[in-house]
């Protein structure tokens, strides 16, 4: 059953198409940023992270944005596969050691 | 181990009774932190070890709520007097330094119920 999320916001994709995850963090004195994925039953899995003096980063198949302007943070998938399916959490650190989690959108991939 | 360990990884409790959650960080890291996770609802903080001093526990609910860590290395949860409002996935996670130069590594949880 579900263990996280049932009121998250959805966002629904085909196999293969791209998919973009948003984010609005509050502290315009967080300094790090993180992208978590959260398989039901499992703990946050670690994406990828960007520190506030870039504003892009690439990993494997993904990439984050981050605008310091707006305190928007984005993470893209490419190629997106059924295994992509989860829910993805943004967090932030605002210059202390406690992270501090958005609510989550939950990535459902559809063949 | 390769990663965070956590046990147990269920636990089932009578409402009143004490239950102590443990976690196993990765070897080498520093820092130590308690996350709780309601259904439905997103991770919130509860303490953050750097070695075996916590100079974060402001995210425990309550005094009922306490934790330690020996040794730099494991930590355990202690909740008292169990609640029903207590009922959660409690998420232990570490990192390498702990100020913001590393991320956070997470074990896999204990999903509590107090029934």
């Amino acid at each position: 059953g579900e263990s996280v999320g049932l009121h998250l916001p959805t966002l629904s994709v085909q196999e293969g198409d791209n998919s973009i995850i948003n984010c609005a963090y509050s502290n315009s004195a967080s300094d790090y940023f993180i992208w978590y994925k959260q398989e039901s039953g499992k703990g946050p899995q670690f994406i990828i992270d960007i520190r506030s003096n870039m504003d892009k980063r690439q990993g494997q198949r993904v990439t984050v944005l981050l605008n310091k302007t707006v305190k928007h943070l984005s993470l893209q998938i490419a190629a997106t596969q059924p295994g992509d399916s989860a829910v993805y959490f943004c967090a932030e650190i605002p210059n202390t050691d406690k992270l501090i989690f958005g609510t989550g959108t939950r990535l459902q991939v559809f063949p | 181990g390769a990663g965070v360990s956590q046990s147990p990884s269920n636990k089932v409790t009578e409402k009143g009774k004490d239950v102590e959650l443990r976690c196993d960080p990765i070897s080498g890291h520093t820092a130590l932190y308690w996350y709780r996770q309601s259904l439905g609802q997103g991770l919130e903080f509860l303490i953050y070890f750097q070695g075996n001093s916590a100079p974060d526990k402001s995210g425990l609910p309550s005094d009922r709520f306490s934790a330690e860590r020996t040794g730099g290395s494991v930590s355990t949860l202690t909740i008292q007097r169990t609640q029903q409002e207590d009922s959660a996935v409690y998420l232990c996670a570490s990192s390498l330094m702990g100020r913001t130069n590393s991320p956070l590594h997470f074990g896999n949880g204990t999903r509590l119920t107090v029934t």
